[in-house]
Formats: C-alpha cells, sequence, structure tokens
C-alpha cells in the first residue's frame, strides 16, 4: 500500500451517465495529481492541485471535471464520457509541487470502461 | 518536450537472468525517477537519480545517468518472476513546478 487509495476501482458506465472517482492519500501531502493512462500511450498528466488549488489544467475535455476540497482529497467528477476516455485513472500525490526530487505516489487507478 | 523514451517496449528473459531498460529524454533535466506498475496497478516509485549523479543502487537496481547523452539505464540483476512489470522512466526539469513527465514504458516479463 502507497497510503493513496481510489474508489471505485472498477467502473463501468454509458454516455450519459455522471459519475465521480475518489481519491484519497494518507501521507500529509500537498500536491495531489490526475492521470490518464490508455493502452500503448504514455501516461497522460490531466491536472494538478497544490495546496487545494489547481495548477495545471493539461488541456482537459471540459466533460472531466476535478475538484480539491482539501489536501488529502481529489475527485474527478464524470458527465457525457466518449468511448475513447475508457482508461486506468490514477491518482497520485507528492510533498510538493515546488520542488523537483519530490516523488508521487500512486493509487492503484480506477479502469474506467464507458459503453 | 522532455518526454523520457523507454526502450525496449518489451522484454522477455529467463529468471536469475539481468535485465536491462533504456531511457531517453530531450531537454535539461534537474533528476530523473524509475516507476514500476503492475498490470492495472499503480506506479511504485523505485529510484530517483539527480543530475549531478552518474550511477545509484538500490538492492538488485543499478541506474547509471548519461546528461551528455540525455540517457539513463535500468539495470535489474538476478531477475525473478516476481519482477515481471512495466517499468516507466520519468524525468523532472529544473523549474519546480514543471511536472514529471512519464515515458511509454517497457514491459518486462520474466520466465520462471
Amino acid at each position: 500500500e502507497t497510503g493513496v487509495t481510489q474508489t471505485p476501482r472498477h467502473l463501468v458506465m454509458g454516455m450519459t451517465n455522471k459519475k465521480s472517482l475518489k481519491c484519497e492519500q494518507h501521507l500529509g501531502h500537498n500536491a495531489m495529481y490526475w492521470y490518464k493512462q490508455s493502452a500503448k500511450k504514455p501516461l497522460e498528466l490531466m491536472f494538478v492541485y497544490n495546496f487545494k488549488e489547481q495548477t495545471e489544467n493539461n488541456s482537459v475535455p471540459s466533460r472531466f471535471s476535478p475538484e480539491c476540497p482539501n489536501s488529502s482529497h481529489l475527485f474527478l467528477h464524470l458527465h457525457t464520457l466518449q468511448p475513447e476516455d475508457s482508461a486506468l485513472y490514477l491518482c497520485a500525490s507528492s510533498q510538493t509541487t515546488g520542488v523537483p526530487d519530490h516523488t508521487q505516489y500512486f493509487g492503484p487507478g480506477t479502469r474506467l470502461t464507458v459503453l | 518536450s522532455q518526454q523520457g523514451e523507454e526502450d525496449p517496449q518489451a522484454l522477455s528473459i529467463q529468471e536469475g537472468e539481468n535485465a536491462t531498460m533504456n531511457c531517453s529524454y530531450k531537454t535539461s533535466i534537474n533528476n530523473l525517477q524509475w516507476y514500476r506498475q503492475n498490470s492495472g496497478r499503480g506506479l511504485v516509485h523505485l529510484i530517483l537519480i539527480r543530475s549531478n549523479e552518474r550511477e545509484k543502487h538500490s538492492g538488485r537496481l543499478r541506474v547509471t545517468l548519461d546528461t551528455s547523452k540525455k540517457s539513463s539505464s535500468l539495470l535489474i540483476t538476478a531477475s525473478r518472476a516476481a519482477d515481471t512489470a512495466s517499468y516507466f522512466c520519468a524525468t523532472a526539469g529544473n523549474s519546480g513546478n514543471t511536472p514529471l513527465v512519464f515515458g511509454k514504458g517497457t514491459r518486462l516479463s520474466v520466465i520462471a
């Protein structure tokens, strides 16, 4: 266990559904990240939060909406998704974003399938 | 982009053999990190090597960094079936708020 949990672990949803992914870290970190991992593609950074403030939005479509109510919790709200959004969604945390040699701790991911 | 590119994309070896994976990147870095991912799981940090370091060891792992060639290698000695996983390099730029950039990974299969 890395100290980062994600729920649910698996999610199947239709294109008109609304769902949310949850991430929680128990490491006392201040930075949290959402990544998308699709088959045969590099890990894609989606969003970064540092001290609850969004510091990076990597041109992510508006059908993905992040929320960071505090430094320990991160949500990814999903609505009107497309089949190509099916992927493994990984959450990570690190001590902060301001220091380059901080490592990231990843959750186990949510396997999302959009029908 | 300073994206890391791992080579080879896939590697299959027998248990007990050594496995070497390479990573190349494009721009100057503060550090380079290697992560491991078991199938369908999250990534786990293995080792970090700073730009002023040339070699680093951790157990059966040996990482080298050649900043003149913008490349790094990860060597796993005496591999075990449990080492079967995907291995990713990630580069961190010199600007503190630049996010890590991950490569596509090398899929390692260790056959018992």
